[in-house]
């Protein structure tokens, strides 16, 4: 079993939709979570740092559920401009380990 | 500004020529570094761990006679594609961390694009 999952998508959703992604991780002892955003052809920037308290940063809200191993992303008034593609990384308990998931595409449509 | 810098940002070279990407940690010093490498709509792809005063470690598939790493200091770790093919052009991208903040998020190079003719 790999140590992250992602659907990998693609998500096409119009503009103004709300859309949630999901990152499944294997290690229970996980230790930090984030959300990257990679535009094409350039390098993943961090998006949200995931806490177990959930947090949100505008449009954007980052959970992590510890009992069922996953966190999310929920984008709300979906822009044009959030067309990209999201990666999931998970930190392990030692800090000495990462683990990027796949990555989820997401096109917002006119 | 940035932390971590790559050069050079794209390379376009002959079949058989040699290409090397530096990546530099500008505000920490990086024992350990990342590289990657990213086909298009794919993801990344981890391809070894770069470790400052030793060998890297190279993922499984990964030539390590093909793909030399050199991590000579604390701030800067070396990728160089030797012998380049057209099936070597991808997008490279390296990574370092933070000894001082291991549970903190991953500083990433802008990424080499690399076009092998």
């Amino acid at each position: 079993r790999k140590e992250v999952e992602q659907d990998p998508g693609p998500f096409n959703v119009p503009e103004g939709a709300t859309v949630a992604f999901n990152c499944t991780y294997s290690n229970s002892a996980s230790q930090s979570f984030f959300w990257y955003r990679q535009d094409c052809r350039k390098e993943p920037k961090l998006l949200m740092s995931v806490y177990s308290s959930g947090n949100e940063d505008g449009r954007f809200t980052a959970q992590l559920n510890r009992a069922s191993q996953y966190i999310s992303l929920l984008i709300r008034d979906s822009k044009l401009s959030d067309s990209a593609t999201y990666l999931c990384v998970v930190i392990s308990s030692t800090g000495n380990q990462f683990y990027f998931g796949t990555g989820t595409s997401l096109t917002v449509i006119p | 500004g940035a932390v971590v810098s790559q050069h050079p940002s794209r390379v376009i070279c002959k079949s058989g020529t040699s290409v090397k990407i530096e990546c530099r940690s500008l505000d920490f010093q990086a024992t350990t570094m990342f590289w990657y490498r990213q086909f298009p709509k794919q993801s990344l792809m981890l391809m070894a761990t770069s470790n400052e005063g030793s060998k890297a470690t190279y993922e499984q598939g990964v030539e390590k006679d093909k793909f030399l790493i050199n991590h000579a200091s604390l701030t800067l770790s070396t990728l160089t594609v030797t012998s380049a093919h057209p099936e070597d052009s991808s997008f490279y991208i390296c990574s370092a961390r933070d000894p001082g903040r291991l549970y903190e998020k991953l500083f990433f190079g802008s990424g080499t694009q690399l076009s092998v003719l």
